[in-house]
């Protein structure tokens, strides 16, 4: 059972361009989490998602930023017209109910030149 | 100061010594994880107290909870260089479930 993937691990765009943030929850797991980390500082709660609903998106900005858990495929973090503060390590996080055990991916690191 | 503070914000050992790091946060609740994380990797999930539980032991780790205080306690004993990485505490406030709530770590260094 492999554990929650994300892709890229790394990925680099220029200001102005498009972000996409691939992840695929845990065999079973039906909840997802993104959260933002940004250097030298813990982790952020962004967006809940549970099969194409969004249950809470309180911690993610409203402009740019999207966020989607289709039926089939994975959890798409979107986001539009980066600028470099956006540069941050974006982890997700998968769960088979609301209440139990998340585990994490290894993140993607997003760098924005 | 944010829900789930640690301190200290970094702390440099030597190999065999102990390593106690805090935590305390603010609000209600259910339970409340420890994360590592090596330098630029994922998460690794540690342990989690739930707020009926007052003290948990996994190998060479002990987590304390005293809601009281609201605060936590992580406790490394015979460090390893290995053990170097950073620590997070992780609050589930107000019933979020896994709408975690992190602090922002504790910096261990143990030198060997």
């Amino acid at each position: 059972n492999a554990g929650v993937m994300q892709n890229p691990r790394h990925l680099v765009r220029r200001r102005g361009q498009e972000a996409r943030l691939r992840c695929s929850p845990m065999k079973g797991h039906s909840h997802v989490y993104w959260y933002r980390q940004l250097p030298e500082e813990g982790l952020k709660f962004m967006v809940y998602l549970q099969k194409e609903n969004i249950i809470d998106e309180s911690g993610m900005p409203k402009e740019r930023f999207s966020a989607e858990f289709p039926k089939e495929g994975p959890s798409i973090l979107r986001i539009q017209q980066v600028v470099r503060g956006d540069s941050a390590a974006y982890f997700c996080a998968s769960s088979s109910t609301g209440q139990t055990e998340a585990f994490f991916g290894q993140g993607t690191r997003l760098t924005v030149v | 100061s944010q829900q789930g503070e640690e301190d200290p914000q970094a702390l440099s050992i030597q190999e065999g010594e102990n390593a106690t790091m805090n935590c305390s946060y603010k609000t209600s609740i259910n339970n409340l994880q420890w994360y590592r994380q090596n330098s630029g990797r994922g998460l690794v999930h540690l342990i989690l107290i739930r707020s009926n539980e007052r003290e948990k032991h996994s190998g060479r780790l002990r987590v304390t909870l005293d809601t009281s205080k609201k605060s936590s306690s992580l406790l490394i004993t015979a460090s390893r260089a290995a053990d170097t990485a950073s620590y997070f505490c992780a609050t589930d406030e107000n019933n979020a479930g896994n709408m975690l709530t992190f602090g922002g770590g504790t910096r261990l260094m143990v030198k060997p």
